[in-house]
Formats: C-alpha cells, sequence, structure tokens
C-alpha cells in the first residue's frame, strides 16, 4: 500500500536557522504531494503543493520540490520565525483521491 | 466561504457507549473524509465519501464503527460500543469535485474523544 515516512521531531532551531524536514513515499503510479501544517490550537491547512514530478510548491517563505527519482518531497525554508513552531504533516493522494499521511514533524523556533 | 464545521468538539465516554459525530462540509464540495488521529500520529483515513457513494472504507473497523453521507453534504460518524483505544482526534476534510487527487483538503476543527 501507499506510505509516508517523515523525518522524527521534534525539531527545534533558533530564529533565522535553515529548515529542511524530510519525506519520502511509497505509492503506485503518480500521487500528487502536499505539506499541511497544524499551529497550536488550531486545525490542519495546507502549506504547499505539487501535482507532478519536478514541480516546485512554495507558500509562506517554505518550498519543496516534487522528486520522482528519489520519491521525495522534502520541506525547506532558509530563515525559519518563531511563528513557524508547528506541527508539518506531509501527505499524498492517489490519483483516487485516496490520501496518506505521515506521523508529523513537530518544529520548535526559538527567538 | 465558511469552512468544514464538526461537533461536538469534545466528548468523554465511558467504555461500551455510542457517540456519535457530525460534519458539514464546504459547500459543493463533492469528496468528504473522515480520519482518526491518535496523538502524536498523524491523521488515519477511516473513509472517503464521493457525494453520497463510499469510494473507501478499507480501514474502518466496521465491527464498531459506520458512517453514512445523506443526499451528498451532512455526514455522520457513529462508534457503537466504543473501546478504550478509540481515544483519539476525529478529523474530517473534504474537497472539491474533480481534480483526480489533484485538489486539497479542508480540514475541520475535530472533535476530541476521550474514552475512559
Amino acid at each position: 500500500g501507499n506510505s509516508v515516512t517523515q523525518m522524527e521531531g521534534p525539531v527545534t532551531l533558533s530564529e533565522e536557522a535553515f529548515l529542511t524536514i524530510n519525506c519520502t513515499y511509497t505509492a503506485t503510479g503518480y500521487p500528487s504531494l502536499f505539506w499541511y501544517v497544524q499551529y497550536p490550537g488550531e486545525g490542519l491547512q495546507l502549506l504547499l503543493k505539487a501535482t507532478k514530478a519536478d514541480d516546485k510548491g512554495s507558500n509562506k517563505g517554505f518550498e519543496a520540490t516534487y522528486r520522482k527519482e528519489t520519491t521525495s518531497f522534502h520541506l525547506e525554508k532558509g530563515s525559519v520565525q518563531v511563528s513557524d513552531s508547528a506541527v508539518y504533516f506531509c501527505a499524498l493522494n492517489t490519483n483516487a483521491g485516496k490520501s496518506t499521511f505521515g506521523d508529523g514533524t513537530t518544529l520548535t523556533v526559538k527567538p | 466561504e465558511a469552512g468544514v464545521a464538526q461537533s461536538p468538539r469534545y466528548k468523554i465516554i465511558e467504555k461500551r457507549q455510542s457517540v456519535a459525530f457530525w460534519c458539514n462540509p464546504i459547500s459543493g464540495h463533492a469528496t468528504l473524509y473522515w480520519y482518526q488521529q491518535i496523538l502524536g500520529q498523524g491523521p488515519k483515513l477511516l473513509i472517503q465519501f464521493q457525494n453520497n457513494g463510499v469510494v473507501d472504507d478499507s480501514q474502518l473497523p466496521k465491527d464498531r464503527f459506520s458512517a453514512e453521507r445523506l443526499k451528498g453534504v451532512d455526514s455522520t460518524l457513529k462508534i457503537q460500543p466504543a473501546k478504550l483505544e478509540d481515544s483519539a482526534v476525529y478529523l474530517c476534510a473534504s474537497s472539491p469535485p474533480g481534480g483526480a487527487g489533484s485538489y486539497e483538503q479542508y480540514f475541520g476543527p475535530g472533535t476530541r474523544l476521550t474514552v475512559t
């Protein structure tokens, strides 16, 4: 079956540090890939997405590139802020819309 | 536009009791999902509806869980009888029609269930 593996957390960084959260997937066909974020006390919301190989999704300074050859979709940000502290989930959708989520990575950014 | 609505937000029950959760998706969204999120884990898909038909319920424990989506809009998820391991947050999400899986999901705030 389909699966999504994220780097284990928690991750603690200082403000303005570089962020990478690794995500690899296993799926048949050509899934769409997503990063969702859950801020403290809030619901899950979309951060960015990519729907085909080599696409780059970006939003709020975050980026991730759909790498089919390595089946990866790593999340990056050049300079994190305290307000980026949240739980980040990598997910995939098959063409039929079936979703699989990773277990989440908790990011804490300290001033 | 109004988001995905869920109720109740919190529920505490004893094991072997029954409980029901309600979800109202975003207007016009054909696809509706129910997830179970256990603390420290990612959301696990329980059931997916397309309009009022079931697309995937392979991970739904059908001996105790049931779900319906009448008229292709609102949905209810029921647990009967509940077990301790059912303690989790139950998330409802919806997405627009079409898109062949490329559309993102819009999540409700979730219902936190505690089974004692």
